[in-house]
């Protein structure tokens, strides 16, 4: 059974960086791209990163790039992103998801709250 | 960045209904869109792909048309469990873009 799980959201004071994870299970991780999407509490969603296979291309939303850095770690099945310098706007729920042009498995979400 | 307007915003109906939601692009995208169904307090779930392609162990009852620019998705005859909120992705250009969602609730 394919499964994604978030890790590492949580209260964070603007300019503050925080680190999410993301562990992978049920598939071969490697050979998949895995992207992070984002959803403002009551709105609507927002695509953040992607990675290409086994590591490969980044790529990054205008609203994140240079603050945001995505990443794998084939050895551990794990996606990341590195989030830096954040602010209130980065407030969200925080999803990754399998897929490169469409996401077939969603983990359940991580809430990252800036607020000072 | 390509623009995606989904319309309605939302929409109340009654179970057997057939409910259509479109979806336009300010640019265009092929065949490049996804349809995705998001119930409350969940992850999104992929319904739809490539436009028209029906994602493995969803109901027959969802279906996705258009390219271009003008895309659709339709709920031939609306269960209880179809309540939910509904977006439209494309990929056609990186930033890939979703759609405002339309809410589908109970008449």
């Amino acid at each position: 059974e394919v499964q994604l799980l978030e890790s590492g959201g949580g209260l964070i004071q603007p300019g503050g960086s925080l680190r999410l994870s993301c562990a992978a299970s049920g598939f071969t991780f490697s050979r998949y791209a895995l992207s992070w999407v984002r959803q403002t509490p009551g709105k609507g969603l927002e695509w953040v990163s992607t990675i290409g296979i086994g590591g490969g291309n980044t790529y990054y939303a205008d609203s994140v790039k240079g603050r945001f850095t995505i990443s794998s770690d084939n050895s551990k099945n794990t996606l990341y992103l590195q989030m830096n310098t954040l602010t209130d706007e980065d407030t969200a729920v925080y999803y990754c998801a399998r897929g490169l042009r469409w996401s077939d498995y969603w983990g359940q979400g991580t809430l990252v709250t800036v607020s000072s | 960045d390509i623009q995606m307007t989904q319309s309605p915003s939302s929409l109340s109906a009654s179970v057997g209904d057939r409910v259509t939601i479109t979806c336009q692009a300010n640019h265009e995208i092929s065949i490049y869109l996804n349809w995705y169904q998001q119930r409350p307090g969940k992850a999104p779930k992929l319904l739809i792909y490539e436009a028209t392609n029906l994602e493995t162990g969803v109901p027959a009852r969802f279906s996705g048309s258009g390219s271009g620019t003008a895309f659709t998705f339709t709920i031939s005859s609306l269960q209880s469990e179809d309540f939910a909120v509904y977006y439209c992705h494309q990929y056609s250009k990186w930033p890939w873009t979703f759609g405002l969602g339309t809410k589908v609730d109970i008449k």
